[in-house]
């Protein structure tokens, strides 16, 4: 099927860990992003690539670093886990930045202990 | 810098009825791209329905429409024929030309049978 996916789906883990959360698209889409939902419901936008290139990066913090290894995929690698990190993390893909509209993953919820 | 409200935190609705969810944002820009997205309970994010800012029409899709008044900055969504299945988390969106998706802060649609 054509889609985002992202694994793991659940994730639940101890403080100071590290952790990482794959994502890959057979989409053909060039531009792949990272999004975090938290307790709230409220969806914010971590990081976004094209073709690769890093081109939004918000005020995140620098333990969180995205990869992007080729067009297809965006890893989102996270060190030191807080308890404050638990959420549901997204990724997301479109093709170039304009009107397509996103297109999400089943996201990940990650559970900080 | 671009904000979306939706100032409805839940609505409820009966089967088969037309209910009316309600966005505003604020932007100076006069290009830009607005979303509706749907979040059931599974958590997957679905695109629902886009408008070009530059188009005067509505955007439509099958028993979804939008009221995009852009002197208003307003972008509500309209379902008609509500179905049981409707019933889920909805998220406005903004995006500029090149810009950050911006989401505003949901509205949890209740459809009561």
């Amino acid at each position: 099927d054509t889609a985002v996916s992202q694994t793991p789906k659940y994730l639940v883990t101890q403080m100071g860990n590290d952790k990482s959360i794959k994502c890959e698209q057979n989409l053909g889409h060039d531009t792949m992003y990272w999004y975090k939902q938290d307790s709230k419901k409220f969806l914010k936008i971590m990081f976004s690539y094209n073709n690769k290139e890093l081109i939004i990066n918000e005020t995140v913090p620098n333990r969180f670093s995205p990869k992007s290894p080729d067009k297809a995929h965006l890893n989102l690698h996270i060190n030191s886990l807080e308890l404050g990190d638990s959420a549901v993390y997204f990724c997301a893909s479109s093709q170039g930045r304009l009107a397509g509209g996103e297109f999400f993953g089943p996201g990940t919820r990650l559970t900080v202990l | 810098a671009q904000t979306v409200t939706q100032s409805q935190p839940e609505m409820s609705v009966q089967e088969a009825e037309t209910v009316t969810l309600s966005c505003t944002y604020d932007t100076s820009e006069s290009d830009y791209y607005l979303f509706w997205y749907k979040q059931p309970p599974s958590r997957q994010m679905i695109l629902v329905i886009r408008q070009e800012a530059y188009k005067q029409q509505n955007a439509t899709e099958n028993r979804f429409s939008v009221n995009f008044q852009k002197a208003a900055k307003s972008f509500s969504l309209k379902i008609s024929d509500s179905q049981l299945g409707d019933a889920a988390m909805y998220f406005c969106a903004y995006r500029s030309a090149w810009g950050k998706l911006i989401f505003g802060q949901g509205t949890e649609l209740s459809v009561k049978p």
